[in-house]
């Protein structure tokens, strides 16, 4: 499978605790961008990278968020001090960036957070 | 400023056509996308439209873009009963790569 790929694919956690993701693009793509979406919403936009430089960071990424992208490969998305308003699907997405036409986004299937 | 709306429902029966609407406030759009999303699915790239450009088909999908009054349609000919999924359109603008959604519409096909 060549596509997005996110790990842990459903998270439950209690509040006050820490919870990190992964995301791995697809493999040539150089920008990650990282979205929440809740119950009967759009998705969010939350922070994205260039091959390992954070350029865009959301006023919805508290604090507590923080994003890696170490090696301009593989992402972590970490929560710290988990609160119930986390509870969410949080979807990665891929693309080649600015070298492409529509620079089209490919997105994963998810990690549905539940904090209890 | 940045919000992107639709309308919640779109009920149609199997073999009609549906359209599903857009509008959007930001004027500096450069792309505009229709993704889908089904249960238990990633969201899925349906189509796209650049803001230059006015209407585009691709099979069953016909786009229409009104950049005057900042409308986005989606209209999908013999709608099917896999066709039943949430729809949401998305624009990214001159000064960001990011994606802003609209809320999404479901639609429903019935028989």
């Amino acid at each position: 499978d060549t596509g997005v790929s996110q790990d842990p694919r459903h998270k439950i956690t209690k509040r006050g605790q820490n919870v990190t993701f992964r995301c791995d693009p697809i493999s040539e793509h150089n920008r990650l961008y990282w979205y929440r979406q809740t119950l009967g919403q759009g998705p969010e936009f939350l922070t994205y990278f260039q091959n390992e430089a954070q350029l865009e960071k959301s006023r919805l990424l508290s604090d507590r968020f923080s994003a890696e992208r170490p090696k301009g490969s593989f992402s972590t998305l970490e929560i710290q001090r988990t609160e119930q308003g986390d509870s969410a699907m949080y979807l990665c997405a891929s693309s080649l960036g600015p070298a492409a036409a529509s620079d089209e986004q490919f997105f994963g299937p998810g990690t549905r957070l539940t904090v209890l | 400023g940045e919000d992107v709306e639709q309308s919640l429902f779109l009920s149609v029966r199997e073999g009609d056509s549906s359209v599903i609407n857009c509008t959007y406030t930001d004027s500096s759009s450069t792309y505009l996308y229709w993704y889908k999303q089904e249960p238990g699915a990633g969201l899925q790239l349906l189509t796209y439209i650049f803001s230059n450009m006015d209407m585009k088909q691709d099979q069953r999908l016909t786009v229409l873009l009104n950049k005057k009054d900042k409308h986005l349609s989606l209209r999908i000919a013999d709608t099917q009963t896999g066709d039943s999924a949430i729809y949401f359109c998305a624009e990214t603008t001159y000064n960001t790569d990011k994606l802003i959604f609209g809320t999404g519409t479901r639609l429903q096909v019935f028989p």
